[in-house]
């Protein structure tokens, strides 16, 4: 299993401002997800950073909203921008290994960052 | 759609006796099929999948699951629970191919509450 690490482990913000998500990985990985928890919901996946690239983000999320970057195979960050209340929620990063087409491996979940908008 | 079930908010058990979360799916094809826990303030832990053949896996801290592809369930068992169990327990499938665009994406349910009590 891979040990990850994020930070912050939590922040209270002004609405209005942004806050930028750091995940680390202790070794390369293939595949790494954002996902939003928010209070007393399941996981949400926000986007699928890819090395090198754009983000694939999924229904309702933007970029503009949630800037994603992904610079190797063992870190990524994620920005929450112009930040709302609606915004305050627990933020996963998770990380995958997988072998081409190969969908049966799990994920693996950092600590979350719990953010708080005021 | 596809989409992940977990019928109950909340399951009560007391120390010692057996313990079932129940899952149930509706995604196409023969998927896989995880469950993770989250102890308070923590990250997703994951606990077992299956992938294929023998219906009951098994995972970490005692617990296990049993594949009924008839009923489409993956039900989370423990034979005697432990105080230290109680958690935030989490259904996730994933399809072993990429069924209508879905990406391989995790599909998570809201998560049950397990509360054992001594």
């Amino acid at each position: 299993s891979a040990v990850i690490s994020q930070k912050p482990s939590r922040d209270i913000c002004q609405r209005g401002t942004s806050l930028t998500i750091q995940c680390q990985v202790d070794s390369q990985v293939t595949m790494m997800f954002w996902y939003r928890q928010q209070p007393g919901q399941s996981l949400t996946l926000i986007a699928t950073a890819n090395q090198g690239s754009e983000a694939t983000y999924e229904s309702g999320f933007v970029i503009d909203k949630f800037p994603i970057s992904r610079p190797n195979l063992t870190f990524s960050t994620l920005t929450v921008s112009n930040m709302s209340p609606e915004d305050s929620s627990i933020y996963l990063c998770s990380v995958e290994v997988r072998a081409g087409v190969d969908l049966s491996n799990e994920q693996f979940f950092g600590p979350g960052t719990r953010l708080t908008v005021l | 759609a596809q989409s992940v079930a977990q019928p109950e908010d909340q399951v009560n058990v007391a120390e010692g006796n057996p313990l079932t979360v129940k899952c149930t799916y509706s995604v196409s094809g023969n998927p896989y099929l995880f469950w993770y826990v989250q102890y308070p303030n923590r990250g997703l832990q994951f606990l077992l999948k299956y992938i294929t053949g023998d219906n009951l896996v098994k995972g970490s801290y005692g617990f296990e699951a049993e594949f009924n592809k008839s009923q489409t369930s993956f039900h989370l068992k423990k034979p005697s629970a432990l105080v230290s169990d109680s958690a935030l327990y989490f259904c996730a499938v994933r399809p072993s191919m990429n069924y209508g665009g879905s990406q391989g994406n995790l599909i998570f349910g809201k998560g049950t509450k397990l509360s054992v009590k001594p």
